[in-house]
């Protein structure tokens, strides 16, 4: 099972919104609703910002948003501030034995 | 407030075992949920090591299962990763996580980890 595809790095400005994807097949993010998004620190453990593909946890900013189109998984942040500088993961569950696949992470820098 | 808390050697050699230990508190394993591991090797991405419901059903990482051991006291509130014949690739960040689940006409879908420990270092040298 290969890693979800996600871009290396994306950047914005603050105050911008910036999307990034997550490509996966149709064995995990196409086939089922449980994709997964977390936001890393330097130093820190992953936070979870979206579950099943749209849901926030309590405590999340409304500025965090997930989507999903066909085998690509998007997680959307408007509003960019400076603290949204992180690396950030995607994950989703598969049919294949793995079970459970992750992003390659992408490194998130707000200019 | 569920937190987690994983403990145990920073320096393990060659060929021998890994061991963790995942302490909960706030929450009782015992309530629900599954309880699950990942490692993060230095500088790259998250990899999934396997997870445990508090009636001992595991669900682990084929790439790792051959030498994967994941246990749950629950009187102590606890869960418990057993990694053999440890390489220098399995030296990371080791991180215990709760794991939000649905089970399914006999399937098991993990859905997404929402509480992490700070995770621990694990150095694999001789």
């Amino acid at each position: 099972q290969s890693a979800l595809t996600q871009p290396a790095s994306v950047s914005g400005s603050p105050g911008q919104s910036i999307t990034i994807s997550c490509t996966g097949t149709s064995s995990d993010v196409g086939g089922y609703d449980y994709v997964s998004w977390y936001q890393q620190h330097p130093g820190k453990a992953p936070k979870l910002m979206i579950y099943d593909v749209s849901n926030r946890p309590s405590g999340v900013s409304n500025r965090f948003s997930g989507s999903k189109s066909g085998n690509t998984a998007s997680l959307t942040i408007s509003g960019l501030q400076a603290e949204d500088e992180a690396d950030y993961y995607c994950s989703s569950y598969t049919s294949s034995s793995t079970l459970t696949v992750f992003g390659e992470g992408t490194k998130l820098t707000v200019l | 407030q569920v937190q987690l808390q994983e403990s145990g050697p920073g320096l393990v050699k060659p060929s021998e075992t890994l061991s963790l230990t995942c302490a909960v508190s706030g929450y009782s394993i015992n309530s629900g949920y599954y309880w699950g591991w990942i490692r993060q090797p230095p500088g790259k991405g998250l990899e999934w090591i396997g997870s445990i419901h508090h009636s001992g059903s595991t669900y682990y990482n084929p790439s790792l299962k051959s030498r994967v051991t994941i246990s749950v006291d629950t009187s102590k509130n606890q869960f418990s990763l057993k990694l053999s014949y440890v390489t220098a690739a399995d030296t990371a960040v080791y991180y215990c996580a709760r794991a939000g689940y649905y089970y399914g006409s006999g399937t098991y879908y993990g859905r997404y980890l929402d509480y992490w420990g700070q995770g621990t270092l694990v150095t694999v040298s001789s």
